[in-house]
């Protein structure tokens, strides 16, 4: 089965950038969707088709996929953006979820 | 609004079947995915399955398959999850979500209903 591959966590100062990776076999001959959940929250998408944000979503956020790797990218980190993330694939008539990343700002 | 409403909370024991339900609003409730997601306490993410409620189009996770049955009443605008005999590893927070295509990301999500599976 297809399997994603994201850091355990992600470490960022305010008003910095952080990146966090999702890993795939030839990732980027697939649609990658990223979520942010917040603890005790359900998850809210941040970015669909690899480098799309939905409406209300803030630019901050951008993504890319490329290769065996997708990148999702906080830029200007805030506060509020502290959170679990996850990538999200389809492969095989199967959704799959990567691992995810806790992102904390310091 | 565009929305799904989730049930309730529930506390079950080992060997108990349970039926969760999803239903939608704002709307064509037939013309969107239903997938349900799994995240066990402190973990992450797992998909478990998917209902087209349309034509009760059904896929499964590997994982999942003939653990869970998931079903949809079009006419009320309402999927379900549903198991037969629960272990306490179905303890967990389980959400469902709409998705326009397969392949295309799941843009509304539900609030969530925790399973609780304890003797």
């Amino acid at each position: 089965s297809y399997e994603l591959t994201q850091p355990l966590s992600v470490s960022v100062a305010l008003g910095q950038t952080a990146r966090i990776t999702c890993g795939g076999n030839n990732i980027g001959s697939k649609n990658v969707h990223w979520y942010q959940q917040k603890p005790g929250q359900a998850p809210v998408l941040v970015i669909y088709r690899d480098s799309n944000r939905p409406s209300g979503i803030p630019e901050r956020f951008s993504g890319s996929n490329s290769g065996n790797t997708a990148t999702l990218t906080i830029s200007r980190a805030q506060a509020g953006d502290e959170a679990d993330y996850s990538c999200q694939v389809w492969d095989s008539s199967t959704g799959v979820f990567g691992t995810g990343t806790k992102v904390t700002v310091l | 609004e565009v929305q799904l409403v989730q049930s309730g909370a529930e506390v079950k024991k080992p060997g108990e079947s349970l039926k969760i339900s999803c239903k939608g609003s704002g709307y064509r409730f037939t013309s969107y995915w239903i997938d349900w997601v799994r995240q066990m306490p402190g973990k992450g993410l797992e998909w478990m399955g998917i209902i087209y409620p349309g034509d009760s189009d059904t896929r499964y996770s590997p994982s999942f398959q003939g653990q869970v049955s998931i079903s949809a009443d079009k006419s009320i605008s309402t999927a379900y999850l549903q198991w037969s005999s629960l272990k306490a590893s179905d303890t967990a927070m389980y959400y469902c979500a709409r998705r326009e295509t397969l392949g295309g990301p799941s843009d509304i999500w539900g609030q969530g209903t925790m399973v609780t599976v304890s003797s």
